[in-house]
């Protein structure tokens, strides 16, 4: 199984500021990497997949990096609704496809 | 719009069953693989179990081979999964979520329903 492993587990930045997230696999994954966001009380919502290809929809403002085993997602001049918790997955070497436990990011 | 509606959560006795619904619409299902993600209370996501747009094929997690079944009907659109012998630890919010990828079984969800709780206690 690969493991994902996200950091930091929470970040605190002030709209209006850049946050990145890290994500590392414990093998390679290729670039077949997606990152996800999620808020409070809803379902998961797709952003990023191939590592760097934003979903439909998604703002530019979202930019996906990496390859292998070493991932970023990094959120530029962060809006009041991208407050959320943010999972990588890979969905290359599955089952099981595995997320990473997940990053806040929340206001500072 | 894809639109993914889940349905048959609830309360059930450990070692009991539950089989859980998702309709859908907006897109032609047998086209694509679905899959069942869970989200225990105030946890991170976990994946539970695919199937191919036919429904041939089937992938399960450990965590839940031997007990869970995921199933469809094309004609209905509906995606099933039938959970038995449930265990304090398979309390979630389960999701059904649509495979990105046309004509196989993707792992990739582009597409998620608003989940239902399932809750197993004594």
């Amino acid at each position: 199984e690969v493991v994902m492993t996200q950091s930091p587990a929470t970040l605190s930045v002030s709209p209006g500021e850049s946050a990145t997230l890290s994500c590392r696999a414990s093998q390679t994954v290729s670039n077949n990497l997606a990152w996800y966001q999620q808020k409070p009380g809803q379902a998961p919502r797709l952003l990023i997949y191939g590592a760097s290809t934003r979903a439909t929809g998604i703002p530019a403002r979202f930019s996906g990096s990496g390859f292998g085993t070493e991932f970023t997602l990094t959120i530029s001049s962060l809006q009041s609704e991208d407050f959320a918790v943010y999972y990588c997955q890979q969905y290359h070497n599955w089952p099981p496809a595995t997320f990473g436990q997940g990053t806040k990011v929340e206001i500072k | 719009e894809e639109q993914l509606l889940e349905s048959g959560g609830g309360l059930v006795q450990p070692g009991g069953s539950l089989r859980l619904s998702c309709v859908v619409s907006g897109f032609t299902f047998s086209d694509y693989g679905m899959n069942w993600v869970r989200q225990a209370p105030g946890k991170g996501l976990e994946w539970v179990t695919a199937i191919s747009g036919s429904g041939a094929s089937t992938y399960y997690a450990d965590s839940v081979k031997g007990r869970f079944t995921i199933s469809r009907d094309n004609s209905k659109n509906t995606l099933y999964l039938q959970m038995n012998s449930l265990r304090a630890e398979d309390t979630a919010i389960y999701y059904c979520a649509k495979g990105k990828a046309a004509g196989g079984t993707s792992s990739l969800l582009d597409y998620w329903g608003q989940g239902t709780l399932v809750t197993v206690s004594s």
